[in-house]
């Protein structure tokens, strides 16, 4: 069966510290990937896409890489702060799967002072 | 960077009633316009697909007659939830994938309405 998968345990680490979230999908065959962050009660804001021909992507304190052979995609944030504790989604647009965007369901992270 | 605004943000209807939420692309067109359902500590459910212009695709089990989408122009699409029942109360969403700049990929999502059914 299709599945994309996302650590459902929230991840606490300390400020300061490499937050590494996980996103693993199965049965798909992704033109690209998206990362979204989602605050309480609001909607998904888009952060990063990456493209199954690309290895990698960055933009300011995240980085995304992207494994077609291990179909896993991990999101880092260096140098993490309280302000970037919330739920991270990831998505992936398959081409099997007219163009719809398939979501994970998510990690929660918590950044501590 | 690209827009999207929801509108209301908040509603309370009585059951029976009938809501409309309305979703705008502010500062691109969008080719196609996404409706989402988000139950606390879920994922995002897709519950149909619009193409301005044309009818709406409704993903399995979601009923079309109660959920009526329209998407009259490239920067406008709305949801009416139809006799809505407490059980459709839940976090809407809509999203955009758009036109131009580099923009035919990324999918934008609006702030979400959520919607209380007493």
């Amino acid at each position: 069966s299709q599945k994309i998968e996302q650590n459902s345990e929230a991840l606490n680490i300390q400020e300061g510290k490499t937050a590494t979230l996980t996103c693993n999908y199965t049965n798909y065959s992704p033109a690209y990937l998206q990362w979204y962050r989602q605050d309480p009660g609001r909607g998904p804001v888009f952060l990063l896409l990456i493209r199954e021909n690309e290895k990698e992507k960055r933009k300011e304190r995240l980085k995304v890489t992207f494994d077609t052979t291990l179909k896993q995609s991990l999101f880092h944030i260096t140098a993490s702060q309280p302000a970037d504790s919330a739920t991270y989604l990831c998505a992936l647009r398959s081409t099997n799967q007219g163009g719809k965007l398939i979501f994970g369901q998510g990690t929660e992270l918590s950044v501590k002072p | 960077g690209a827009v999207v605004s929801q509108h209301p943000s908040r509603v309370i209807c009585k059951s029976g009633t009938s809501v409309k939420i309305e979703c705008r692309s502010l500062d691109f067109q969008a080719t196609t316009m996404f409706w989402y359902r988000q139950f606390p500590k879920k994922s995002l459910m897709l519950m149909a697909t619009s193409n301005e212009g044309s009818k709406a695709t409704y993903e399995q089990g979601v009923e079309k007659d109660k959920f009526l989408i329209n998407h009259a122009s490239l920067t406008l699409s709305t949801l009416t939830v139809t006799s809505a029942h407490p059980e459709d109360s839940s976090f809407y969403i809509c999203s955009a994938r758009g036109l131009g700049q580099g923009r035919s990929n990324e999918q934008f999502f609006g702030p979400g309405t959520r919607l209380t059914v007493l």
